[in-house]
């Protein structure tokens, strides 16, 4: 069964500071792999997503990520924060295999951001 | 855009009342799922739905059911509420069978006094 991994609860950077975001998940083959968003009281937006092809994805909102084979990764990073960004993160993994359409999520960084 | 609607942002009821979570969405989704959000655990699934009256169990159903009678809509009972099912409810809703990217409600948070 896949896992998902996010090492980091919480983290804090200073406006305008670039960005890194842990997620290391433990599957068998390449499994799909997503980044959501989830700002204060609201549910959870996707900010991109990996399937196959390009490593390197591009998502909404400035974010991108990349997705390491080798090291079982998939870090999501951002050149510049903005305090808009503050918000939790959420890793998230599911089985290409699977007729179902379930996907297993991290537990999660709270990202705050510095003046 | 996709629209997933959840009938209350906030809820409170007593330990042993039935419980109705209700959650629509208006692209005609096949699956839906609810999950529950608590604080160091992320989202744990409870159940979803792939069609009309189907539905499967997911990582943590024990004291909740499903009900599903027509496509747009995916409700979650709680039989009977206790304490430890304190916590924020998501529903999501995806379109077909695959790993498509599931769309988010804004949550219930529910507390049982």
């Amino acid at each position: 069964a896949q896992s998902v991994t996010q090492p980091d609860i919480h983290i804090t950077v200073s406006e305008g500071a670039s960005l890194e975001l842990r997620c290391n998940y433990s599957y068998g083959a390449t499994p799909y792999l997503f980044w959501y968003v989830q700002s204060p009281g609201q549910g959870l937006q996707l900010l991109l997503k990996y399937f196959s092809g390009d490593t390197l994805v591009q998502g909404i909102k400035g974010f991108e990520a990349e997705f390491k084979r080798s090291q079982s990764s998939f870090n999501l990073r951002k050149p510049s924060v903005h305090w808009s960004d503050a918000a939790e993160y959420f890793c998230a993994v599911g089985d290409p295999y699977s007729s179902a359409s379930k996907i297993i999520f991290g537990s999660g960084t709270r990202l705050s951001i510095r003046p | 855009d996709v629209k997933v609607t959840q009938s209350s942002r906030y809820l409170v009821k007593r330990t042993g009342e039935k419980v109705f979570l209700e959650c629509v969405q208006d692209m005609d989704h096949e699956n839906m799922f609810w999950y529950r959000q608590d604080p160091g655990l992320g989202l744990r699934l409870i159940y979803f739905s792939y069609d009309v009256k189907m539905k499967e169990k997911g990582d943590i159903p024990e004291g909740y059911s499903v009900s599903r009678e027509k496509k747009e809509r995916f409700s979650l009972i709680l039989e009977s509420a206790s304490t430890n099912q304190t916590s924020m409810y998501l529903c999501a809703s995806s379109l077909g069978t695959r790993q498509e990217t599931q769309y988010f409600g804004p949550g219930t948070r529910l507390l049982v006094l």
